[in-house]
Order: structure tokens, then C-alpha cells, then sequence
């Protein structure tokens, strides 16, 4: 299977800073990963798809890019809303889906 | 307005069985893959299955496979998973998951169901 690996684990950060999230993927990929935000107690919501297709309803502040092995998620100016836990998913074709362990953002 | 709504989770000893159900509303389930996820506390989501429009393929992850089986019933916009033989490694948020008919990966979640193995 292949393996995600986000980072960093924990990011600690102020309302309107730049924040940047990185993930990696054990083998090619193409585009195909999403970006989900997940609040205690909730299902994951998904962001990005395609690596940097925006879901509708999503504010422009979040964007994703990145193909092949290397992706990231970039909040453009940190909200108090967007204080939550962030992972990374790959759905390449034929393969099973498989997720990051999660970036927690806190507030600092 | 897109809804998913899990039920059936509970506490159940090592080697039960316990069956899911998913209703679903606000689209036309039949035109939907539908998938199930799981999450441990404290650890990230992993897909555990998934089932085609009509229901003749369906696909599992190594660990649940000849344990867990995925079904749906169209007529009834509904979703299931039957587990048996429950392992302590089971214990998890379980969570019904529409894939996108163009997204290809879930757009929509449930609120998910717990189900927690234990003696």
C-alpha cells in the first residue's frame, strides 16, 4: 500500500499567519490526494481535491498543490475557524485508499 | 441538503458480530460508489471498504477481509456492513462515506457510528 507522511505533526501558529502543511507519498500519485480538516468530534470535510481543486463551499484562504510524491496545503491567512487537525489522503487508481496521520494547528 | 446518518455501533465482546447501517438522503444513492471508513482514537481515517453503483463489485482492506462485508440496498438508499469475528483492533469511529461521482475520493461523511471491542 502507499504510505502518506504529513508533516509536521503538531504547528502552532497566530490568527492571520501563513500556514503550510506538508505531505509525501511513498510512490507516484499523479494528483490524485485530498485534503480533509477534521474538528474534535466530527467527520473529516473535505477541502481540496486533485491536489488543488478547491471543494465548493471552501474559503479561497485554503489552497493545495504538489504533484507526484510531494504535496502541500496552504491556509493563506489562519482563521479562528481553521484551528482543527488536517489530513492528507491519496485515492490513486487501483490502489486503496490511504491517509496521513494528521497535522494538529494550534492556536500559539 | 446531503445527508448520511450511521447507526448500529455499540460495545460488543471479542469475536461478536455487529452489523452498520447507513441511511442516506438528499441524492440519488444509486448513482454513488459508497465506502466505509474507519478511525481509531486518536489516529488518522483508513479505508476499510467499498461497494459499486449496483453492488456487484466490492473491494476490503487485507485486515477485515473474509470478516466484514459491504452490501447496499438501493431501494432503500441504504448502506451496511456486516462485521463478525470483531477484534479488539476493530474499535473505531466508523463512518459512511459518498465518493464523489467526478471527485473519485469521499466527499461527503456521516457522523460515523463507535463501535468498541472489548471483554
Amino acid at each position: 500500500d502507499i504510505q502518506m507522511t504529513q508533516s509536521p505533526s503538531t504547528l502552532s501558529a497566530s490568527v492571520g499567519d501563513r500556514v503550510t502543511i506538508t505531505c509525501r507519498a511513498s510512490q507516484s500519485i499523479s494528483s490524485w490526494l485530498a485534503w480533509y480538516q477534521q474538528k474534535p468530534g466530527k467527520a473529516p470535510k473535505l477541502l481540496i481535491y486533485k491536489a488543488s481543486s478547491l471543494e465548493s463551499g471552501v474559503p479561497s484562504r485554503f489552497s493545495g498543490s504538489g504533484s507526484e510524491t510531494e504535496f502541500t496545503l496552504t491556509i493563506s491567512s489562519l482563521q479562528p475557524d481553521d484551528f482543527a487537525t488536517y489530513f492528507c489522503q491519496q485515492y490513486n487508481i487501483n490502489s486503496p485508499w490511504t491517509f496521513g496521520q494528521g497535522t494538529k494547528v494550534e492556536i500559539k | 441538503e446531503v445527508q448520511l446518518v450511521e447507526s448500529g455501533g455499540g460495545l460488543v465482546q471479542p469475536g461478536g458480530s455487529l452489523r452498520l447501517s447507513c441511511a442516506a438522503s438528499g441524492f440519488t444513492f444509486r448513482n454513488y460508489w459508497m465506502t466505509w471508513v474507519r478511525q481509531a482514537p486518536g489516529k488518522g481515517p483508513e479505508w476499510v471498504a467499498s461497494i459499486t453503483q449496483d453492488g456487484s463489485e466490492k473491494y476490503y482492506v487485507d485486515s477485515v477481509k473474509g470478516r466484514f462485508t459491504i452490501s447496499r440496498d438501493n431501494a432503500k438508499s441504504s448502506l451496511y456492513l456486516q462485521m463478525n469475528s470483531l477484534r479488539a483492533g476493530d474499535t473505531a469511529m466508523y463512518y459512511c462515506v459518498r465518493v464523489g461521482y467526478d471527485i473519485l475520493t469521499g466527499d461527503y461523511w456521516g457522523q460515523g457510528t463507535l463501535v468498541t471491542v472489548s471483554s
